[in-house]
Formats: C-alpha cells, sequence, structure tokens
C-alpha cells in the first residue's frame, strides 16, 4: 500500500530534550515536506526537499533541522524543543518537484512539549 | 505575495444541505489550484484540483471551477452527508517558481444529521 508513515503519532516531551520525527515514503517520491498545523494558522510549511541532498527552508523553519540522505526518509529533528513547538506536524511527498502534483501526507504527529 | 483566503468556519448544515465554501487567490499568472481534505484524525488527502482556466475539477461528488476572471476556486457539494464532516483547505501552486504550496487557513465543515 502506498503510504507516508510517521513516527510516533503522539509524544510528550521536556524543554531542551531533543527528539526526532521519522518520516518514511514507499512511493519512490522526488518531493517531501514537513508541515506543522495549528489552530487558527492553518498549515504552515517547515521544510522541504526536491531530492537527496537537497533541503530547503519552508516559512517556520527556527528550531528545526532536517536531512534527506536517503530517497524514502526525511526525518524532522527538533534540536532543543520549546514549548511553542507544541503542535501536530504532517510529513508529505509527492512524485515530482512540480507543483501541479498531488502531495500525499502521513497521518501526522501530535507533539507536546512542557 | 500570492495568497489564498477561504471562508472561516466551522460551517454547519443539515444532511443533505448544498454546500458551498469559498475560496479565492491572489496569485500571477495560471496557478495550479487545489482543494485538500482532512477528516478527524487523519493527514489531508487531495479531494480535487484544476490547472488551467475554466477547468472543473470534482471528485466524490464536490465539484470547483477555476475562475480566472474572479479570481475563485469555490468548493459546491449538491447533498452533504454526516461523513463528509471535515476541514477543507483550498491551496494554489505558484506558476514558475519553486512549486512550493501556498494554503489557505482551512474550514471545518460540521454535518448534522
Amino acid at each position: 500500500e502506498a503510504q507516508v508513515t510517521q513516527n510516533p503519532r503522539y509524544l510528550i516531551t521536556v524543554t531542551g530534550k531533543k527528539l526526532t520525527v521519522t518520516c518514511s515514503q514507499n512511493m519512490n517520491h522526488e518531493y517531501m515536506s514537513w508541515y506543522r498545523q495549528d489552530p487558527g494558522l492553518g498549515l504552515r510549511q517547515i521544510y522541504y526537499s526536491m531530492n537527496v541532498e537537497v533541503t530547503d527552508k519552508g516559512d517556520v523553519p527556527e528550531g528545526y533541522k532536517v536531512s534527506r540522505k536517503e530517497k524514502r526518509n526525511f526525518p524532522l529533528i527538533l534540536e532543543s524543543p520549546s514549548p511553542n513547538q507544541t503542535s501536530l506536524y504532517f510529513c508529505a511527498s509527492r512524485k515530482s518537484d512540480r507543483g501541479d502534483g498531488e502531495l500525499f501526507f502521513g497521518e501526522g504527529s501530535r507533539l507536546t512539549v512542557l | 505575495g500570492d495568497s489564498v483566503t477561504q471562508m472561516e468556519g466551522p460551517v454547519t448544515l443539515s444532511e443533505e444541505a448544498f454546500l458551498t465554501i469559498n475560496c479565492t487567490y491572489t496569485a500571477t499568472g495560471y496557478p495550479s489550484l487545489f482543494w485538500y481534505v482532512q477528516y478527524p484524525g487523519e493527514g489531508l488527502q487531495l479531494l480535487l484540483k484544476a490547472t488551467k482556466a475554466d477547468d472543473k475539477g470534482s471528485n466524490k461528488g464536490f465539484e470547483a471551477t477555476y475562475r480566472k476572471e474572479t479570481t475563485s476556486f469555490h468548493l459546491e457539494k449538491g447533498s452533504v452527508q454526516v461523513s463528509d464532516s471535515a476541514v477543507y483547505f483550498c491551496a494554489l501552486s505558484p506558476t514558475g517558481g519553486n512549486y512550493q504550496l501556498i494554503w489557505g487557513a482551512g474550514t471545518k465543515l460540521i454535518i448534522k444529521p
């Protein structure tokens, strides 16, 4: 089954404790992206990757890091989480870097930083 | 810059009612336009799209027409069901550039039986 898989789905952590949210897709997609969703703010892009070893900042990259060492994986790293990073995070992938293609989303990772 | 504006929610309707969720955009050229839907507890999924003016996207009884003259892409459905309760996002992909989607804020739809 074609899918984007995120882990963990739920996480409660404390300020400053490094964490990684993994994202993996099995569709051989070139493009991958991370979003955060907050009430009243819709979806905001954190980072994206057009291909392996190519990453770029989105609209809200501060406090996050990413890497794209393999085509299928695109982990999101919070080096020192803070309470304002409490949010619902989504990973998404698309076959090509063209904007008219369909984005496939994971089920989301709800992160709470105390 | 490019932007997408959606009607604020929540929108509450009775089952079998007619649905319209308004979406207007600001963009140069001819962007591609999308509606994504997020069911409770799930990720977003593409509902429909249109890539050029006057195109009509349709899926699951939903329709939206790309209106260049009014810069709109309103979502419509003739008879909604309880299972249509979800958050609906309008988005555009600008012409040229780096193809990053620009999202509306989302509209929550609640259908009562």
